[in-house]
């Protein structure tokens, strides 16, 4: 990928919300768009990925949503819970290299 | 268990003093690379590897150097370092670009 801007830099909720972040990409050729959870003191955690063929993939809790048209990928998590609480990460794969977003820090208020 | 290794997990030196960080992975991955995250800044990537003998730089190679002579270790080297490189620091690898990124627990360093 060439830039991917995230938003927003910081979000909170309450428990049981859901918490949406977005993701803008600018490199057509990209075709490849994970997301990373990291917790404190540890580092990035792959949560759930999307390929460019794909419109939207769920797993549990978790969805990620892709507008190739638009350039624009979205995490959506549902019933959050404390132990989401984390710095997320959103990036994109062209052909030759990985570029992060800036974060988004989402704190789940019980 | 796959894992990233990286050592060591805290630095701290000074200025000018040559230094490495280990990187080792046990999953056979061909791809690998060494992020720096700065506050406000997220990952940046510093050189990544394709597979041995192959690397190439990231956005912010200034001041490093890497080398790839086996498929399991990737160092970080900054021959002179300087304050500006007090950052944490992340090494990942994967099968491939474009399949999942495994990272490594970081290593804080501090430059005086």
């Amino acid at each position: 990928g060439e830039n991917v801007e995230q938003h927003p830099s910081t979000l909170s909720v309450q428990e049981g919300d859901s918490a949406v972040i977005k993701c803008t990409y600018s490199d057509s050729a990209s075709n490849y768009f994970p997301w990373y959870k990291q917790e404190l003191g540890k580092g990035p955690q792959l949560i759930i990925d999307i390929r460019s063929n794909v419109g939207e993939k769920k797993d549990q809790r978790i969805a990620v949503t892709l507008n190739k048209t638009a350039k624009h990928f979205s995490l959506h998590i549902t019933e959050t819970q404390p132990e989401d609480s984390a710095v997320y990460f959103c990036a994109d794969s062209g052909y030759s290299t990985l570029t992060f977003g800036k974060g988004t820090m989402l704190l789940v208020s019980p | 268990e796959a894992q990233v290794t990286q050592n060591p997990r805290y630095l701290i030196t000074v200025t000018g003093k040559k230094l490495t960080v280990t990187c080792s992975q046990n999953m056979n991955h061909e791809y690998m690379s060494w992020y720096r995250q700065d506050p406000g800044l997220g990952l940046r990537q510093i050189y990544y590897s394709m597979n041995v003998e192959v690397t190439d730089k990231g956005d912010v190679p200034e001041g490093y150097k890497v080398s790839r002579k086996e498929k399991r270790n990737f160092p970080l080297i900054l021959e002179s370092p300087s304050p500006n490189q007090t950052s944490l620091y992340f090494c990942a690898s994967s099968g491939s670009l474009g399949s999942p990124l495994h990272f490594g627990n970081g290593t804080r360093l501090t430059v005086t």
